[in-house]
């Protein structure tokens, strides 16, 4: 079975500028979570989807960023306009029903704010 | 959810089992044992999880001790590739709660 994918693995891009994560669950996993990872704050929660409806956002850092789920298969995390401060390493994970189940974590995108 | 103590990092010869330990003594009854390890520029890889009986799937087995206070992981055969930051997590599994706390972990070196 193929895990969480991420895309892109990396991206560079100047202050101002928009930026799309995207992300591919797991086939049949009903739960989808985004985190960010960082050097001086770890690994963050920023918000995650239960059949594909945001069920707590609380870990979103600003009205800069906007997380969607369209579909059982596709989320987009979105920093508009992004930030020096919003580099990081960006995570999806999913899990399947059952709330024992481990969540399964993507590659994660690079992202560089420049 | 309760808090884990593991060591900072440890050593392990290549083709020896690994066994790494996590101090979570203020755990409750519906808090399942987690393991994670993060291989550098990846990301958190699920390894096993436990509620009170030993488990072992094709990575590693799973050590809870009866009063469910510690627990071990334990990787068999360790290979070069098991060169990671190991991860114990617990967590209560009801809905809402989500989090999965990553601590400081134990960084595992594979020594050749």
């Amino acid at each position: 079975d193929a895990g969480v994918i991420q895309s892109p693995r990396h991206e560079v891009t100047e202050m101002g500028q928009e930026v799309t994560l995207r992300c591919k669950p797991i086939s049949g996993h009903d739960y989808l979570f985004w985190y960010r990872q960082t050097m001086m704050r770890g690994l963050e929660l920023l918000i995650y989807f239960n059949n594909n409806v945001p069920i707590d956002d609380s870990g979103m850092p600003e009205d800069r960023f906007s997380a969607k789920m369209p579909n059982a298969s596709f989320s987009t995390l979105k920093i508009q306009p992004s930030e020096p401060r919003d580099s990081a390493v960006y995570f999806c994970a999913s899990r399947g029903q059952g709330d024992y189940q481990p969540q399964h974590f993507g590659d994660g995108t690079r992202l560089s704010i420049l | 959810d309760a808090k884990t103590t593991q060591p900072t990092s440890m050593d392990c010869a290549e083709g020896r089992a690994a066994n790494l330990p996590c101090n979570h003594s203020t755990i409750s009854g519906n808090e399942y044992v987690y393991w994670y390890r993060q291989i550098h520029s990846q990301g958190p890889q699920y390894i096993i999880h436990g509620l009170k009986n030993n488990e072992t799937n094709e990575m590693a087995s799973l050590i809870i001790t009866e009063d469910r206070k510690s627990s071990t992981l334990i990787l068999p055969h360790a290979t070069l590739r098991d060169t990671a930051v190991y991860y114990c997590i617990v967590r209560v599994t009801n809905f809402g709660n989500e989090k999965l706390t990553f601590g400081t972990g134990t960084r595992l070196t594979i020594i050749p």
